[in-house]
């Protein structure tokens, strides 16, 4: 069965460090890999996605992500983080021509200043 | 409107009512999804419409629920018989293509549900 795995359920970091949130996931082929931001009372919104190509892709708001076959993980990173980051954000696998996306358990996150 | 609208952002009901919650997407938007978020738990899949049929809907977790989108607008998803266990935050997102294709999904606030 298709599954997204994030193992890190809470992470802090200090304002202006750098970030790494971990996604794996498990599917027999290549799925379509996305990660999403959930901030308080607002929608997720998309951050990157991953179909084919180059294995780092670029995102919104500094975000970016690379796929790793190998370890069939699509962690996100950002080199500097913002105390506007804080939020719950979400990794997601697209399979079945993308009509069904499975969704990590999500990683919450708290900057500090 | 801008974005995609779901009402009512709250619902608190009691154990065996009847529930409807509404999603209006964005305009244009051919394809529709419902989840369902619990806490802690990522948005986990219910249905799925391409237009106004039921493209998929292998996610609802038994005959209690059921969604509807007749006019391949806005979709009423229905919750008979509530228990406790379905209180969670029910998310709607439409997309202009399937998610497949744009992997862009744009997502309402939720309804937040409340099962006494």
């Amino acid at each position: 069965a298709q599954s997204v795995t994030q193992p890190d359920i809470h992470i802090t970091v200090s304002e202006g460090a750098s970030l790494e949130l971990r996604c794996n996931y498990s599917y027999g082929a290549t799925p379509y890999l996305f990660w999403y931001v959930q901030s308080p009372g607002q929608g997720l919104q998309l951050l990157l996605k991953y179909f084919s190509g180059d294995t780092l892709v670029q995102g919104i708001k500094g975000f970016e992500a690379e796929f790793k076959r190998s370890q069939s993980s699509f962690n996100l990173r950002k080199p500097s983080v913002h105390w506007s980051d804080a939020a719950e954000y979400f990794c997601a696998v697209a399979v079945n021509t993308g009509n069904q996306f499975y969704f990590g358990t999500g990683t919450s996150l708290t900057v500090i200043p | 409107g801008a974005g995609v609208s779901q009402t009512p952002s709250n619902k608190v009901t009691e154990k065996g009512k009847y529930v409807e919650l509404r999603c209006d997407p964005i305009s244009g938007h051919t394809a529709l999804y419902w989840y369902r978020q619990s806490l802690g738990q990522g948005p986990e899949f219910l249905i799925y419409f391409q237009g106004t049929g039921a493209a998929d809907d292998s996610g609802l977790p038994n005959d209690r629920f059921f969604a509807v989108r007749p006019e391949g607008s806005v979709s009423t998803l229905k919750i008979q018989r509530t228990e406790r266990g379905d209180s969670a935050v029910y998310l709607c997102a439409s997309s202009l293509l399937a998610a497949g294709d744009t992997g862009e999904l744009f997502f309402g606030e939720g309804s937040r549900l409340t099962v006494l």
